[in-house]
């Protein structure tokens, strides 16, 4: 079974500063996605950034990339920049390839990092 | 796209009565997603519709639990005689499956208080 392991409870940052959240993952499979997810206080969980395995450029959105390191099941996110509206939980997600056994396409989540920006 | 829709927000009950949750998916999406997040965790995924079909319900928790997506468009969670452990935010997700890799949205979420 696949399992993702977010191993920063909490984490802090300086406004205009840059953060490094952390996610590992564990599979035996070879076609997954790797995903993370914005979810502020008491709204709605948001797509930040999404990365395919079989690519090896690293994906970036904006003030948002990841650092895809596919051999070490590592997958961590980079904030630039920090903004206070960054604040949030953020979850490291995994999905089995759509083509992988007629993948079911849930998601497996970690238990989250709490991002804290200080002015 | 006015987005995945959830309701109620809140609901409060008390233990050993019946609830039921809606989900109204992004009208174009064939998936449809339950998780239920309890505090300090990750959503857990429960069960999924393609279209009116519900492909996975092993994962639901218990016998209590069903999920029903009739016309291929919105769904209903129901929890039948509910436990002080099903407080949590029951979350609902929709996607395209397209074989490519879209992402799922997601609603705000329902978030079940037992008494």
């Amino acid at each position: 079974a696949q399992t993702v392991t977010q191993s920063q409870p909490e984490m802090s940052v300086q406004e205009a500063e840059t953060v490094t959240l952390s996610c590992t993952y564990d599979t035996s499979e070879s076609d997954y996605y790797l995903f993370w997810y914005k979810q502020p206080p008491s709204r709605q969980m948001i797509l930040v950034i999404r990365q395919e395995a079989y690519k090896q450029q690293n994906a970036t959105e904006n003030r948002f990339s990841v650092n895809f390191q596919k051999a070490a099941k590592s997958f961590s996110l980079k904030i630039s920049d920090s903004q206070l509206g960054d604040a949030a939980m953020y979850f490291c997600a995994y999905r089995s390839g759509m083509n992988y056994g007629g993948s079911q396409g849930n998601l497996i989540f970690g238990k989250g990092t709490k991002l804290s920006v200080k002015p | 796209d006015t987005g995945v829709s959830q309701n109620p927000r809140h609901k409060i009950t008390k233990r050993g009565q019946n609830v039921t949750f809606r989900c109204d998916p992004i009208s174009e999406h064939n998936r449809l997603y339950w998780y239920r997040q309890t505090l300090g965790q990750g959503p857990e995924f429960l069960t999924y519709f393609q279209n009116e079909a519900q492909l996975e319900k092993s994962r639901l928790l218990s016998d209590r639990f069903s999920a029903e997506r009739p016309k291929g468009s919105f769904s209903t969670l129901e929890i039948q005689r509910t436990e002080q452990g099903d407080s949590a935010m029951y979350l609902c997700a929709s996607s395209q499956n397209d074989g490519s890799n879209q992402p799922q949205h997601f609603g705000d979420g329902t978030r079940l208080s037992i008494l």
